[in-house]
């Protein structure tokens, strides 16, 4: 059974980081790409970042560009995202999301349960 | 990278049919067959209905079904039935990397 499970998320004050983790289980994480998606309260989705199977392609939305980083451990089955320079407008339930394939096109297969990130002062 | 167009609603009686639209540009889903949709529950996280335009994942029923038309993809649910109803959202491959989200529609069953 493919599960994902997010972590490292919390109450945070502007302007600092957070790195959120993804452990991932039930398939071969190297044989996909990966993606983070986060939810305002209230609102709809928004894609944050992906990553394909090799780190070999990334991409950011405008939104989070130099400031947040997507990374990949294949070896320990985990995705990460390093953020910095947060902002109150990061407030989101950040997902970890698997895609259909090897690269990273927006077909998000499974989806965690989310973790919680909250910018404020 | 803007974001698609959904409507903000959507609504249908039992056993009816309805379409939900996502309109985006020709640097998006006009671009790609990397269209994809999810169904969304109060609490609950998204859930790939559709994917590459028109495919279902395994155990999505084939009542939902998606097709695509220049810049505007949509996604049809025939014979609407109570748990249907929920958030939709699509999303778009962009080009270089990048992915693009519709606003989302509230399904209502009425």
């Amino acid at each position: 059974e493919v599960q994902l499970v997010e972590s490292g998320g919390g109450l945070v004050q502007p302007g600092r980081s957070l790195r959120l983790s993804c452990a991932a289980s039930g398939f071969t994480l190297g044989n996909y790409a990966m993606h983070w998606v986060r939810q305002a309260p209230g609102k709809g989705l928004e894609w944050v970042s992906g990553i394909n199977w090799n780190s070999g392609s990334i991409g950011y939305a405008d939104s989070v560009k130099g400031r947040f980083t997507i990374s990949r451990d294949n070896a320990k089955n985990s995705l990460y995202l390093q953020t910095s320079s947060l902002k109150t407008e990061d407030t989101a339930l950040y997902y970890c999301a698997k895609e259909v394939g090897t690269t990273a096109g927006g077909r998000l297969e499974y989806w965690g349960q989310g973790t919680l990130v909250t910018v404020s002062s | 990278q803007s974001a698609l167009t959904q409507p903000p609603s959507a609504s249908g009686s039992p056993g009816q049919s309805v379409t939900i639209s996502c309109t985006g540009a020709s640097s998006d889903v006009g671009n790609y067959n990397y269209v994809s949709w999810y169904q969304q529950h109060p609490g609950k996280a998204p859930k790939l209905m559709i994917y590459e335009v028109s495919k279902r994942p395994s155990g999505v029923p084939d009542r939902f079904s998606g097709s695509k038309s220049g810049n505007t993809a949509s996604l049809t649910v025939s014979g609407l039935q109570a748990e249907d109803e929920a958030d939709y959202y699509c999303n778009s491959y962009a080009g270089s990397n990048t992915v693009v989200f519709g606003g989302g529609t509230k399904l209502t069953v009425l």
